[in-house]
């Protein structure tokens, strides 16, 4: 089975332009996370979605959104590009939802001039 | 939340076993205990999970304590490619009945030739 694939995989954006990231679950998952990962944060859950509806969200603003289509891809979207959205953007997909063993993807790096 | 509570850094000798551990004393009863681990900032790999019983599988065993305050991934034989972050995450629910993972800062395990 093929594994969880992230689209693009690098990526540099200027400040306040926006930016869509592409998640694709293993085929058969239905729910896909999405996590920020920094330095100096680490590991942080930005939210879920499972049958096309946002089910859980983590402490991130606005400006961070997603949308789940009904193959179960996700795409993320950030708004207004700050220095401090430079992070690796990583989605893990699961069968039912994140109560079950999440698998993640490679992660897009995203830089932020 | 649960937090977890890991050490830094870790040395351990190729083929001697890896033992580390993770404090989690904040846990709930029906909270699972995760182990990821992630090389070189590629997403991060499952490895084993559990929830009051010790478990093993082709990767790792997990030992977790009668008051499941803490616990402990052991790698038997360490080799040169287990060097990696090892995240010990407590996944926690809530009253929607969905889960988020919480990750902790990892221990850097390096495993020396």
């Amino acid at each position: 089975k093929a594994g969880v694939t992230q689209t693009p995989r690098y990526l540099i954006k200027t400040r306040g332009q926006q930016v869509t990231l592409s998640c694709s679950p293993i085929s058969g998952h239905r729910s896909v996370s999405w996590y920020q990962q920094t330095p100096g944060q680490g590991l942080q859950f930005l939210f879920e979605y499972f049958s096309e509806t946002q089910r859980n969200k983590g402490n991130f603003p606005g400006r961070f959104s997603g949308r789940q289509f009904s193959n179960s891809r996700s795409e993320m979207n950030v708004s207004t590009l700050e220095l401090g959205d430079s992070a690796l953007y990583l989605c893990a997909s699961s069968f039912a939802g994140t109560g079950e063993t999440q698998y993640f993807g490679p992660g897009t790096r995203l830089l932020v001039l | 939340d649960a937090k977890t509570t890991q050490p830094t850094s870790m040395d351990c000798a190729e083929g001697r076993a890896a033992n580390l551990p993770c404090n989690h004393s904040t846990i709930s009863g029906n909270e699972y205990v995760y182990w990821y681990r992630q090389i070189h900032s590629q997403g991060p790999q499952y490895i084993i999970h559990g929830l009051k019983n010790n478990e093993t599988n082709e990767m790792a065993s997990l030992i977790i304590t009668e008051d499941r305050k803490s616990s402990t991934l052991i790698l038997p034989h360490a080799t040169l490619r287990d060097t990696a972050v090892y995240y010990c995450i407590v996944r926690v629910g809530s009253v929607s009945g969905t889960y988020k993972y919480i990750f902790g800062t990892g221990t850097r395990l390096k495993v020396l030739a």
